[in-house]
């Protein structure tokens, strides 16, 4: 079955304990992407990688980096987190060419105290 | 930059009410437009995309009309259910990137 798969769905951390969220895609797709979704302000696009080594910025990185040392894996680092970092946070990929929807996981739910 | 605007929520209607979600966007070219839908404790779900001017995306009963002389994509519906209760995200591709752009959300209850 085609998805996106990220772990965990739930995470519950103290402030400046790092942290990991995994996100794999088995769809061989080149694009992919991370969002945090917050009340009334939709979803804000975190950082996104193009390609395998390809990163980029998006809206909000500030506390955040990524890394893409394969196609399918997109794990998303916060190295010192914060409470204003707790939010619910999605990964999507695309084939990344022309009109292509974007396929998302199932989202991951981080509280930071 | 590229953006979309649409209805704030929550929308609370009737089984069986006509529903309208209004977007609007604002983009150079001719971006791609879609609707989204999130059920509870889901990610976002591919609902209906349109490609270009006046085409019309539409499934599960739901449809969205691409109309460039309003910049609009307004979501509707003829017979709401109880299952179509959930977040709808208008959101924007634009033409020569992979940057794809959000509203804020709509939350719709349906209520029997």
């Amino acid at each position: 079955e085609a998805q996106v798969t990220q772990n965990p769905r739930y995470l519950i951390t103290v402030t400046g304990k790092k942290l990991t969220v995994t996100c794999s895609q088995n769809m061989n797709h080149e694009y992919m992407s991370w969002y945090r979704q917050d009340p009334g302000l939709g979803l804000r696009q975190i950082y996104y990688s193009m390609n395998v080594e390809v990163t980029d910025k998006g809206d909000v990185p500030e506390g955040y980096k990524v890394s893409r040392k394969e196609k399918r894996n997109f794990p998303l680092i916060l190295e010192s987190p914060s409470p204003n970092q707790t939010s619910l946070y999605f990964c999507a990929s695309s084939p990344g060419q022309g009109d292509s929807p974007l396929h998302f996981g199932n989202g991951t739910r981080l509280t930071v105290t | 930059g590229d953006s979309v605007t649409q209805m704030e929520g929550p929308v609370t209607l009737s089984e069986e009410a006509f529903l309208t979600i209004n977007c609007t966007y604002t983009a150079t070219g001719y971006p791609s437009l879609f609707w989204y839908v999130q059920y509870p404790g889901e990610g976002l779900q591919l609902l209906l995309k349109a490609t270009k001017a006046d085409d019309k995306g539409s499934n599960k009963g739901f449809e969205a009309t691409y109309r460039k002389e309003t910049t609009s994509f307004h979501l509707e519906k003829g017979s709401v259910q109880v299952s179509d209760s959930a977040v709808y995200f208008c959101a924007l591709l634009p033409y020569n990137n992979n940057d794809m752009r959000f509203g804020a959300g709509t939350r719709l209850t349906v209520k029997p």
